[in-house]
């Protein structure tokens, strides 16, 4: 199984502030790379795939960048609806697999 | 815009089998994997396996001997049935569609069910 480890598990931040939430994977997997947002109680919303390409309807503000084994998720200035916890997920190979989550918390 | 909406008992004792129900509103079942996702309270994401249109299969090995998901076309639904539970299976379980292409995201997800084994 490809293990996916995000770091950090945890991060205080303010509104308006630079963050970036980094995944890295136990293998190559070129840039099969997605992203999901998740509010408690929620479905994950899908945010990123193809390691930077934003779904449709989702602010500028996120990116994504990175391939083979290390990818990063941006967000250029936080707003109050951005807390919440963020996974990662490769589509390289079954199993499919999830980082552990990053909570993001207002400081 | 293709909806998920899910079903099923929400109360298990152990060793009973948990029992699933995804429907699709709107949208095709091909060219698509149907799949099952579970949370355990706390803690993060772990993809059960999934379906196609036709049938096939892909199971975690985690869960591979226990794992049967199943597609009605038909009635444009997905189930999952995961036999003899413990306690280590109360999560909160999503369904999802994945892409068919090789980036395989999930898009849309469903409501969620909370599942709780307890004796």
């Amino acid at each position: 199984d490809i293990q996916m480890t995000q770091s950090p598990s945890s991060l205080s931040a303010s509104v308006g502030d630079r963050v970036t939430i980094t995944c890295r994977a136990s293998q190559n997997i070129n840039r099969n790379l997605c992203w999901y947002q998740q509010k408690p109680g929620k479905a994950p919303k899908f945010l990123i795939y193809a390691a930077s390409t934003l779904q449709s309807g989702v602010p500028s503000r996120f990116s994504g960048s990175g391939s083979g084994t290390d990818f990063t998720l941006t967000i250029s200035s936080l707003q109050p609806e951005d807390f919440a916890t963020y996974y990662c997920q490769q589509s390289f190979s079954n199993p499919l697999t999830f980082g552990q989550g990053t909570k993001l918390e207002i400081k | 815009q293709v909806q998920l909406h899910q079903w099923g008992a929400g109360l298990l004792k152990p060793s009973e089998t948990l029992s699933l129900t995804c429907a699709a509103d709107g949208g095709s079942f091909r060219g698509y994997y149907w799949s099952w996702i579970r949370q355990p309270p706390g803690k993060g994401l772990e993809w059960i396996g999934e379906v196609n249109h036709n049938g096939g299969t892909n199971y975690n090995p985690s869960l591979n001997s226990r794992v049967t998901i199943s597609i009605d076309m038909s009635k444009n639904q997905f189930s999952l049935n995961l036999s003899s539970v413990t306690a280590a299976d109360t999560a909160l379980y999503f369904c999802a569609r994945r892409s068919g292409n090789h980036f395989g995201w999930f898009d849309p997800w469903g409501q969620g069910s909370l599942v709780t084994v307890s004796s």
